[in-house]
């Protein structure tokens, strides 16, 4: 998708381990977010950013934790990586509050641990 | 907690058919309700969004229909075409969460020939 790339695409990983996946936009949105999309449960917000270093929780974020140290840049940290983290995880940018201008979001990090 | 219940969880509609997907939410400070349509191996894009003072809004072949009293929405699509078949979720957020967009459980969508 345009102006927002994630990092890396697929990763298969052990449990335990920790892992660390990237957002990248070039639009100098102000707002970043992370969700995990999972079969009947649709997308759950994990964290968001509203600027550098600026982030709240969202309702799914136990085991997560993330950091925004450039406009450009959000990154999602799992310390230890458990089985129920197996999921697809997008990121989201957005010019202004979502809920006035929408997000675009990126293709996507499909994370499988093992 | 799910603020946004989303119905069915799949559809199968024959070409030509209208396919019709609703939401039903809890947050009486929701004002915003989008769309999202996604493809395989891609990312939510927006489709089209409604706020509360219209009930109505249409883009093409896409409608969303709203009810404020009911607190539910729904999106047609007239004339479904083959190349409509993809997870569709809706959206709202709105009051303190204004930052944030709530999403339904998705519904996937295949458009037979």
């Amino acid at each position: 998708d345009a102006g927002i790339t994630q990092s890396p695409r697929h990763k298969v990983t052990e449990t335990g381990t920790p892992v660390t996946l990237r957002c990248h936009q070039t639009e100098n949105h102000r707002y970043m977010y992370w969700y995990r999309q999972d079969p009947g449960h649709g997308l759950r917000l994990i964290h968001y950013s509203y600027g550098v270093k600026d982030t709240d929780k969202g309702e799914v974020s136990d085991g997560y934790s993330v950091s925004r140290s450039k406009t450009e840049d959000f990154l999602l940290t799992l310390e230890s990586a458990t089985s129920s983290q197996t999921s697809v995880y997008f990121c989201a940018i957005s010019p202004g509050t979502g809920g006035t201008h929408g997000y675009t979001f990126g293709s996507g990090t499909r994370l499988t641990v093992v | 907690q799910q603020q946004v219940k989303q119905s069915p969880q799949s559809l199968i509609v024959q070409k030509g058919g209208i396919s019709i997907i609703n939401c039903a939410y809890e947050n009486t400070a929701f004002d915003y309700f989008p769309w999202y349509q996604q493809f395989p191996g891609k990312g939510p894009a927006l489709l089209i969004a409604i706020r509360p003072d219209v009930s109505e809004k249409k883009e093409g072949r896409f409608t969303i229909s709203f009810n404020k009293s009911a607190k539910q929405f729904s999106l047609h699509i007239m004339d479904s075409q083959p190349g409509d078949s993809a997870t569709y979720f809706c959206a709202a957020s709105g009051g303190q969460g204004a930052q944030k967009l709530v999403f339904g459980q998705g519904t996937r969508l295949t458009i037979n020939p």
